[in-house]
């Protein structure tokens, strides 16, 4: 079964406290990302993982980094979360060409 | 720069058709996405074109000229269900590390 999931799929977390949201995938991919996604900004890459221990950054890479020592499992960290980053985290998968890419339902994230 | 424009709304009626454009500008073509997301779940893979023409795929058609730097989806037949965001990404091949850019999205309401 073909999937990525994500955990939580809700977090409420107040400003200063670290947060951890986490990916996973059964699809032997090996290129992952993590993106957020806000209203009028659309879907900004945050960081981007070609395999175990080889990820680079993306668009918008400030106040975010990854994790990745397993290929199924891709972590997003943010160390003292700000109130900017409220928002919508989409996880992804891809093989190969990067064109299909098959998303996470989402973990909806609010800093207070 | 790179960058991608999409019309924010499209309405239409059961059984007609929609056409969701898509302008991009990228230093380095290397492929064009389309995502349909429908409200509050995640992206989800609909089509992927890299050469000129028209791409028929049943129910949803791409069409693709990369002299002009443009794209639209096709939905045709619409139903009810079709309702929802489409996105448009585009890869530069000069940008190889970033994957993909998405646009903000077209949001299609399809009326009765």
């Amino acid at each position: 079964d073909m999937k990525v999931t994500q955990m939580p799929r809700y977090l409420i977390k107040r400003m200063g406290e670290n947060v951890l949201l986490e990916c996973g995938q059964d699809m032997s991919h090996e290129t992952m990302y993590w993106y957020r996604q806000d209203p009028g900004l659309g879907l900004q890459l945050i960081y981007i993982s070609y395999d175990v221990d080889s990820n680079s950054e993306g668009d918008i890479p400030k106040g975010y980094r990854v994790s990745r020592k397993k290929r199924e499992h891709f972590s997003l960290i943010l160390d003292s979360a700000k109130t900017n980053q409220t928002s919508v985290y989409f996880c992804a998968s891809s093989q190969g060409n990067y064109a299909e890419q098959f998303f996470g339902p989402g973990t909806r994230l609010t800093v207070l | 720069g790179q960058g991608v424009e999409q019309p924010a709304k499209l309405m239409s009626v059961e059984g007609t058709f929609a056409r969701v454009n898509c302008t991009y500008s990228t230093s380095g073509f290397n492929g064009l996405s389309w995502y349909q997301q429908r409200e509050g779940q995640a992206p989800v893979f609909l089509s992927y074109v890299v050469l000129d023409g028209l791409k028929d795929s049943g129910h949803f058609s791409t069409f693709l000229s990369r002299s002009n730097g443009y794209s639209y989806l096709l939905l045709t037949e619409l139903q009810i269900k079709d309702s929802a965001s489409y996105l448009c990404a585009v890869r530069d091949s000069n940008n190889y590390a970033q994957g993909l850019t998405f646009g903000l999205g077209t949001r299609v309401s399809v009326f009765p």
